[in-house]
């Protein structure tokens, strides 16, 4: 069975610092797509990065960055310059070629301070 | 990306009633789906809904309490049936644009409390 794991229940950072949030996963497939999605308290699911399993090159979109190490099946979120509009649930997720639900991972809540 | 809406965005309701919610997509898409997110819990799917078929419902959820339609290539009901308090979650519809399992864009959500 395929399962994504968010070790950090919670993290918190000053404005303007850099923060990394972990994610591993499992699966047996080889092709499969990678999702770090984000939701404020308004509670809208917001898609932050994608990273497709086939692409050696990591995924970035503007402050945000992924590590992809697909040996290791870990998927970690680089967020730089964190500002007070990050602060959110952040979910990592994992979907088969195969198939089309989404796994997800339990979340971590990230606070950033003024 | 697509812009989804839900109606309505929360509400509240008695034991044993039943809620119906809608999505709506600004454009045509094959897959619908449809989550529920418990408090303080991550995203489960509920069910698939493609336009012209019986939606596929997960382990754990049946078309009796969860009545699914898909009358076209952008809308969508879901139907929250004879209700409990265990029902009290953010239900939220999302669709693949491009059915190419690329990505999943989420609607905004409908927060369920249920007395």
């Amino acid at each position: 069975a395929q399962t994504v794991t968010q070790s950090q229940p919670e993290m918190s950072v000053q404005e303007a610092e850099t923060v990394t949030l972990s994610c591993t996963y499992d699966t047996s497939e080889s092709n499969y797509y990678l999702f770090w999605y984000k939701q404020p308290p308004s509670r809208q699911m917001i898609l932050v990065i994608r990273q497709e399993a086939y692409k050696q090159q990591n995924a970035t979109e503007n402050r945000f960055s992924v590590n992809f190490q697909k040996a290791a099946k870990s998927f970690s979120l680089k967020i730089s310059d964190s500002q007070l509009g990050d602060t959110a649930m952040y979910f990592c997720a994992l979907i088969m070629d195969s198939n089309y639900q989404l796994i997800w991972g339990a979340g971590t809540k990230l606070i950033i301070k003024p | 990306s697509a812009v989804i809406s839900q109606k309505p965005s929360r509400d509240i309701c008695q034991r044993g009633t039943s809620l119906t919610i809608q999505c709506q997509v600004d454009s045509q898409v094959t897959m619908m789906f449809w989550y529920r997110q418990q408090p303080g819990q991550s995203l489960t799917l509920i069910a698939t809904a493609n336009q012209g078929s019986e939606a596929t419902y997960e382990s754990g959820f049946v078309i009796d309490k969860f009545p699914i339609s898909r009358p076209n290539l952008t809308f969508s009901t879901l139907t929250v049936s004879n209700m409990s308090p265990e029902d009290s979650s953010i239900y939220l519809c999302s669709v693949d644009l491009t059915g190419a399992k690329e990505t999943q864009y989420f609607g905004p959500g409908t927060r369920l409390l249920v007395l």
